[in-house]
């Protein structure tokens, strides 16, 4: 079985400050991990995947994440953040090719930006 | 635009009702999967078709069934509603059967 925790539900930072919204999981299996985004009343849009390889990701709007095997934690991180941000933020797991269980992806409760001005 | 297209965007029925939620996946995507947002349960997988055939199933409700079409657009299809079926429905497509999904713009379901 695989689970997600983002340890925070609300994280506030004001305008042009760096942000982290922390995402651990739990797995029996080899994972693929992914940040999706919400904006309020639209679907959720990748922001970044990890499948294999640098476990330094970069992904879209200046947002990166670091994969953490050993930590089991796929943190994301932007060094300045702008009011467009704010919004839901969502970690997803899935297995892996091979790994014996399907596509479907196990998400976090989900982690509200609220960037100030 | 993620190229996935979900209709109706809003749907209001009362509880008994039979409703029905269509989804075409981008193109080239053989996967499509549906998930339900809710305040209470967040967001719940519910069931992936790959190529037309069922691949997965999760929290689905034996009320609640789905099927994908030999042109790869997909239906759910959610009966005997409760009012606690209101929420958002996602349908997300992938080219194959895992990998990053993207997703549609959602229905969202009101049950009164």
């Amino acid at each position: 079985a695989q689970s997600v925790t983002q340890l925070d539900s609300q994280v506030p930072v004001f305008e042009e400050a760096p942000v982290e919204l922390r995402c651990n999981y739990s797995s029996s299996v080899s994972v693929y991990l992914f940040w999706y985004v919400q904006y309020p009343n639209q679907g959720l849009q990748l922001l970044l995947k990890y499948l294999s390889g640098s476990t330094l990701v970069k992904g879209i709007n200046g947002f990166e994440a670091e994969f953490n095997k050993s930590q089991t934690s796929f943190h994301l991180r932007k060094p300045s953040v702008h009011i467009s941000d704010t919004a839901e933020y969502f970690c997803a797991v899935s297995g892996t090719i091979g790994s014996g269980n399907t596509g479907k992806l196990i998400f976090g409760q989900g982690t509200t930006l609220q960037v100030k001005p | 635009d993620s190229g996935v297209t979900q209709t109706p965007k809003h749907l209001i029925t009362a509880t008994g009702q039979r409703v029905t939620l269509r989804c075409s996946p981008r193109s080239g995507d053989l996967s499509v999967y549906w998930y339900q947002q809710s305040l209470d349960q967040g967001l719940q997988f519910l069931i992936q078709y790959y190529n037309g055939e069922e691949r997965a199933k999760g929290n689905i409700l034996e009320r609640f069934s789905a099927q994908q079409f030999p042109d790869l657009h997909s239906e759910l299809n959610l009966s005997s509603l409760e009012l606690g079926d209101s929420a958002l429905y996602f349908c997300a497509s992938s080219v194959e059967n895992r990998g990053e999904q993207y997703f549609g713009p959602g229905t969202r379901l009101t049950v009164t």
